[in-house]
């Protein structure tokens, strides 16, 4: 049963600082990861989508890696906005129809 | 951009209703799904949905819980006499198709609240 881990489980850095988002899971045997934004109490607004054959994948200022023989994602943000602020959660596919989801890392940028 | 709705953004409802969530899922797209997200847990699997028929479906989706697609663009959950803990954000997922490879898109949900 594939586990997905996301620490911190919250994250407070002031304006300008880079983020630095952990997920682990538990079976490597994945094709691919999804990293999603949440606002409170919105949906699901998906943000990277890294193919297990690649290592890395860009968009703006977000970066998402993908190591699968350690079972590790990270999402890095750089020079954090205030606008920034959300949960972040990633997930992995269980089989051919599930996703299963981390709970979330809780992001605040201070102005 | 294609997009999945949903409808309605947020419902409220008596304990023991029946309530019906409706998705419009992008239109070439072959394989549906049902998420749900209780406040403060994580977003959990409910029900896969591909041909007419439930391709996969998790231990929360019990026997009050049905879905179907009842024309050509609509997709529904639908909770048959709901509890106090049915209370959550449901998102309506659709992709091309099935597999691990595969990108689902999640749509914006619908937020029940059951009193």
């Amino acid at each position: 049963k594939q586990e997905v881990t996301q620490i911190p489980a919250a994250l407070s850095v002031p304006e300008g600082e880079n983020l630095v988002l952990n997920c682990s899971f538990t079976d490597s045997a994945i094709y691919n990861l999804q990293w999603f934004r949440q606002d409170p109490g919105k949906g699901l607004t998906s943000l990277l989508l890294i193919q297990s054959s690649q290592r890395e994948q860009t968009s703006g200022r977000l970066n998402a890696s993908l190591d699968k023989s350690s079972g590790r994602s990270t999402l890095y943000i750089a020079a954090s906005q205030p606008g920034d602020s959300a949960t972040y959660l990633c997930a992995v596919p269980s089989n051919d129809y599930k996703l299963s989801f981390g709970a979330g890392t809780t992001v605040t940028v201070r102005a | 951009e294609p997009e999945v709705t949903q409808t309605p953004s947020h419902q409220v409802t008596q304990m023991g209703q029946e309530v019906i969530l409706r998705c419009v899922p992008i239109s070439n797209h072959l394989y549906f799904y049902w998420y749900r997200q209780i406040l403060g847990q994580k977003v959990e699997f409910l029900v896969s949905f591909y041909n007419n028929e439930i391709s996969e479906k998790s231990e929360i989706f019990d026997d009050q819980f049905s879905v179907e697609r009842p024309d050509g663009s609509n997709f529904t959950l639908k909770i048959r006499s709901t509890k106090l803990e049915d209370s959550a954000m449901y998102f309506c997922a659709s992709s091309i198709l099935a597999g691990r490879g595969e990108t689902q898109y999640f749509g914006p949900g619908t937020r029940l609240l059951v009193l």
